[in-house]
This record gives C-alpha cells, sequence and structure tokens, in this order.
C-alpha cells in the first residue's frame, strides 16, 4: 500500500463548490476503488474500476464522478450536488482478491 | 446487495487477555472475506483474510474462523498487546468488491 498516494491530505472547500481527489497508484494493479468513511461507520463504496476506460457505480454514487484514462490515475470528483461531502475519502487499489488502502484525503465543506 | 453486520461496537480488554469480534454477512455468495485494522487517522492496514473454502486460518497472535452455513466470521486476538488498539473492520466479498461491517474500536488495558 506504500504505491498509493492520494493528495492532498487534507482539504478544505466552500459549499457550492466541486472539488476533485487525486489517486495515484504504481502497483500495477487493474482495480482501483473510491470508498468514504464517516465517524463511527464503515467503508462505503462509492465507484469502481476494474480496467481503464471503465467503471461502476457502487452503493453511494450520488454526486461524484470519476474518470479512470490511466491505469495508475482514479479521480474523483464531489460535485456540489453531494449533500454530506464533509468525510474522509480512501482510495484502494486490488490484486487478487486483497485490497490495499492509501493514506487518505480528510474533505471539509462549509 | 451485501450487509455485514458487526459487533460489538466497543470493546475493552486488559492486556494479555483475548479479544473477539463477530460478524454475519447475509449474500451466500461471499467468498471472501478480510479483516482490517485502522489506527486514528489512518489507512485501514489489511491483518488477515479467509476465502470461503476454508474454515479457519492463523496467523501469530491473531486467527480467523469462517462458518459458511451460519454466514458468519470472527477474528480472534491472543495475549492482546497495547498495540493492538484500534478500530477493527469485517469485510465480505462478492465479485470483487467489499462490503463492510461498521467497525469494533478496541481497547487494551495496561
Amino acid at each position: 500500500d506504500g504505491g498509493i498516494t492520494q493528495s492532498p491530505k487534507y482539504l478544505f472547500r466552500k459549499e457550492g463548490q466541486n472539488v476533485t481527489l487525486s489517486c495515484e497508484q504504481n502497483l500495477n494493479h487493474d482495480a482501483m476503488y473510491w470508498y468514504r468513511q464517516d465517524p463511527g461507520q464503515g467503508l462505503r463504496l462509492i465507484y469502481y474500476s476494474q480496467i481503464v476506460n471503465d467503471f461502476q457505480k457502487g452503493d453511494i454514487a450520488e454526486g461524484y464522478s470519476v474518470s479512470r484514462e490511466k491505469k495508475e490515475s482514479f479521480p474523483l470528483t464531489v460535485t456540489s450536488a453531494q449533500k454530506n461531502p464533509t468525510a474522509f475519502y480512501l482510495c484502494a487499489t486490488q490484486t487478487g482478491y486483497e485490497q490495499y488502502f492509501g493514506p487518505g484525503t480528510r474533505l471539509t465543506v462549509t | 446487495g451485501e450487509n455485514v453486520e458487526q459487533h460489538p461496537s466497543t470493546l475493552s480488554v486488559q492486556e494479555g487477555d483475548s479479544a473477539v469480534i463477530k460478524c454475519t454477512y447475509s449474500d451466500s455468495a461471499s467468498n471472501y472475506f478480510p479483516w482490517y485494522k485502522q489506527e486514528l487517522g489512518k489507512r485501514p492496514q489489511l491483518i488477515i483474510d479467509i476465502r470461503s473454502n476454508v474454515g479457519e486460518k492463523k496467523d501469530q497472535r491473531i486467527a480467523v474462523t469462517l462458518n459458511k452455513t451460519a454466514k458468519h466470521f470472527s477474528l480472534h486476538i491472543t495475549e492482546t498487546q497495547p498495540e493492538d488498539s484500534a478500530v477493527y473492520f469485517c469485510a465480505a466479498s462478492r465479485d470483487y468488491k467489499l462490503s463492510f461491517g461498521a467497525g469494533t474500536t478496541v481497547t487494551v488495558r495496561a
């Protein structure tokens, strides 16, 4: 999981603004995932991609968008349509069955 | 979709004692069950996993058991140490998508 980077670590935005979270990996893994974590809750799947130029909605995709133009990169855009965007966002890659997480981005929207 | 329930939500144990966390899942087609440990503000770390064709797996002080018939699996930590204090998440996977439990906060008292 040292090969997964997320930037920035902390991000602050005003309500009504779109914001893009970065996720980059050098592990050569095909599959990448985005999760949201709220205090006292488990991780919830936003979007995932098993191959370049293809991605699927997870359980809570509303208000989010992604792209997968390169194997190494899977950026997540939090749009103004997301009603409660303040959360800890985690990117993950997968090899076989095992998923490994990046360090996360803590987004605060006020 | 898959529903994973995790109990207890908090667990306090004396150093040296054992800790047990239990999870149930709803989708009988789930075939992979990882456990993650997350320290405050950090990424979840995979600590042990089990596949549906195995009943038990052990790695030093941690072990996981799986009962497919009852659709439940458990994490056992023996000889607990202060560094075991963290939040632990179980998950169940079907078609390479993970569904997480809500987490158990484990506190090891010195």
